[in-house]
C-alpha cells in the first residue's frame, strides 16, 4: 500500500529565516505530487505540482520554491520567510491526472 | 466566480439524520469529482470519488453528480457525531487535468 510522509510536523520560524519541508511517498512510482497551503479557517491553495522529476509547475508567485530531486520526493523551500507564510502545508500524491489525491499528515508552520 | 463553491455552514443535523452537502463548479468539462473530510487540525481524507452522472454509494455515503447542472452533492445517512468535520469538494480542471480546485468546505455538526 502507498504511504505519504511529511516532516516536520510542526515548525516555528522567525521572519527572514529559510524553510525546507520534505514530503516522500512510498509504494508507488511516478506519482503526481502537490504542495498546498491552508490558512487558518480557509480552503486549500495549490502552490506547486509536479508530474515528474524536474517537471514542476508553480501556481502562485511568491517567495516559495519547490524541487523534486527524486521520483517520490518533493521539497518545498523558501530563502526568507514572511509572516504571511504561516499556515498548514499539505503534500499530496496522485496516481495520475484526473485521479484522486491522497494527503500527507501536514506541517503546521508558524512564522513569528 | 470561484471554480468550486460550497456553503461554509455550519450545517447542523441531529444524530441519525441525513446530512446533505452541496457543491457547484464552473468548468463544464470537468471530469473528476471528489469529496474529502477534514477533522480540525488534521489533513483531508478522501471519502468518495465520482466520475459519471448519477449516484454512487459507499456505506453511509452517497455522492451525486449532475454535469448538466454542474452540481455535485454528498449525502451522509444515519449521521453520527464522529461525522462532525469540514467537508471539501474537489473538481479537476478542464484545462489541466493534473490540477484540482478545492472548495472552501462546509462545516458539519452532528448533534447527539
Amino acid at each position: 500500500s502507498q504511504t505519504i510522509h511529511q516532516w516536520p510536523a510542526t515548525l516555528v520560524q522567525p521572519v527572514g529565516s529559510p524553510l525546507s519541508l520534505e514530503c516522500t511517498v512510498e509504494g508507488t512510482s511516478n506519482p503526481n505530487l502537490y504542495w498546498y497551503r491552508q490558512a487558518a479557517g480557509r480552503g486549500l491553495q495549490l502552490l506547486f505540482y509536479s508530474i515528474g522529476i524536474d517537471q514542476i509547475s508553480s501556481e502562485v508567485p511568491q517567495n516559495l520554491s519547490a524541487s523534486r530531486p527524486q521520483d517520490r520526493q518533493f521539497i518545498l523551500s523558501s530563502k526568507k520567510l514572511l509572516l504571511s507564510d504561516s499556515g498548514f502545508y499539505l503534500c499530496a500524491w496522485s496516481p495520475g491526472h484526473s485521479y484522486e489525491q491522497y494527503f500527507g499528515p501536514g506541517t503546521r508552520l508558524t512564522v513569528t | 466566480q470561484k471554480e468550486v463553491e460550497q456553503n461554509s455552514g455550519p450545517l447542523s443535523v441531529p444524530e441519525g439524520a441525513i446530512a446533505s452537502l452541496n457543491c457547484t463548479y464552473s468548468d463544464r468539462g470537468s471530469q473528476s469529482f471528489f469529496w474529502y473530510r477534514q477533522y480540525s487540525g488534521k489533513s483531508p481524507e478522501l471519502i468518495m470519488s465520482i466520475y459519471s452522472n448519477g449516484d454512487k454509494e459507499d456505506g453511509r455515503f452517497t455522492a451525486q453528480l449532475n454535469k448538466a447542472s454542474q452540481y455535485v452533492s454528498l449525502l451522509i445517512r444515519d449521521s453520527q457525531p464522529s461525522d462532525s468535520a469540514t467537508y471539501l469538494c474537489a473538481v479537476n480542471s478542464l484545462y489541466n487535468f493534473n490540477k484540482f480546485y478545492f472548495g472552501s468546505g462546509t462545516k458539519l455538526n452532528v448533534k447527539p
